[in-house]
């Protein structure tokens, strides 16, 4: 059972434009939510996360939204450029105290921005 | 077996000491990855290997030694590590997602807390 969901495996977008990428949970325990970047041949990187604290939390063009009654959550990047074309996994945990709880990965969606 | 197991679960060492983390997973992934998490921080990345190749080291000091003896196995080797080395080690594992068919998916097993003493 898939306790967090990125129903998209893919999404393609203009240069320029908004990339929303989108992510469901399940675990009503989940607190911290974070988002991980990928590209082919590299390990994923940490990009942003969110606690359940805030509904919102914005780093330069990447911004993350927090619905907790809708436990849904959303990554937006504007305007999106060709190098933000990569996988995007969305993971979320109980808050992190003392690093033992083990982060959740969603599947991941693939970025496509086209210029 | 969709497992990434890693031994052993804790490990206390000295600053003197040598020791090894194991990672393996039997999934036919050949992308394998080593990440250390600090008390409330995220994961970050160490190492990638790719394909049994080091492909990727994060500036990684070098008293943290990789090794990945064939694709189903990662070591972390350890040697005159400070205090504050201390923290979750996670493995994790993925398929090429440049493979027909790879989506990156990521697995990661439950991690080895190490404590430095």
């Amino acid at each position: 059972d898939q306790q967090v969901k990125q129903n998209s495996p893919s999404l393609s977008v203009q240069e320029g434009r908004i990339s929303i990428l989108n992510c469901d949970y399940t675990n009503s325990m989940f607190d911290y939510f974070l988002w991980y970047k990928k590209y082919p041949a590299e390990g994923p990187t940490f990009l942003i996360s969110i606690s359940s604290i805030k509904d919102k939390n914005e780093d330069g063009r990447f911004t993350v939204f927090l619905n907790k009654s809708a436990k849904h959550l959303s990554l937006h990047i504007v305007p999106s450029q060709p190098g933000d074309s990569a996988v995007y996994f969305c993971a979320a945990s109980p808050i992190l105290q003392g690093g033992s709880e083990k982060l959740v990965f969603g599947k991941g969606t693939k970025l496509t921005v086209n210029p | 077996d969709t497992e990434v197991t890693q031994t052993p679960k804790h490990l206390v060492m000295g600053m003197t000491n040598k020791k090894s983390l194991k990672c393996e997973q039997h999934m036919g992934h050949r992308a394998m990855y080593w990440y250390k998490q600090k008390a409330k921080k995220p994961p970050e990345l160490m190492f990638v290997y790719s394909y049994e190749k080091l492909s990727i080291n994060e500036s990684v000091p070098s008293r943290f030694s990789p090794e990945c003896p064939n694709s189903s196995l990662l070591n972390l080797h350890l040697h005159a590590l400070q205090p504050e080395d201390s923290a979750l080690y996670l493995c994790a594992s993925s398929q090429d997602e440049r493979l027909a068919g790879g989506t990156g998916e990521l697995f990661f097993g439950e991690g080895s807390r190490l404590t430095v003493l």
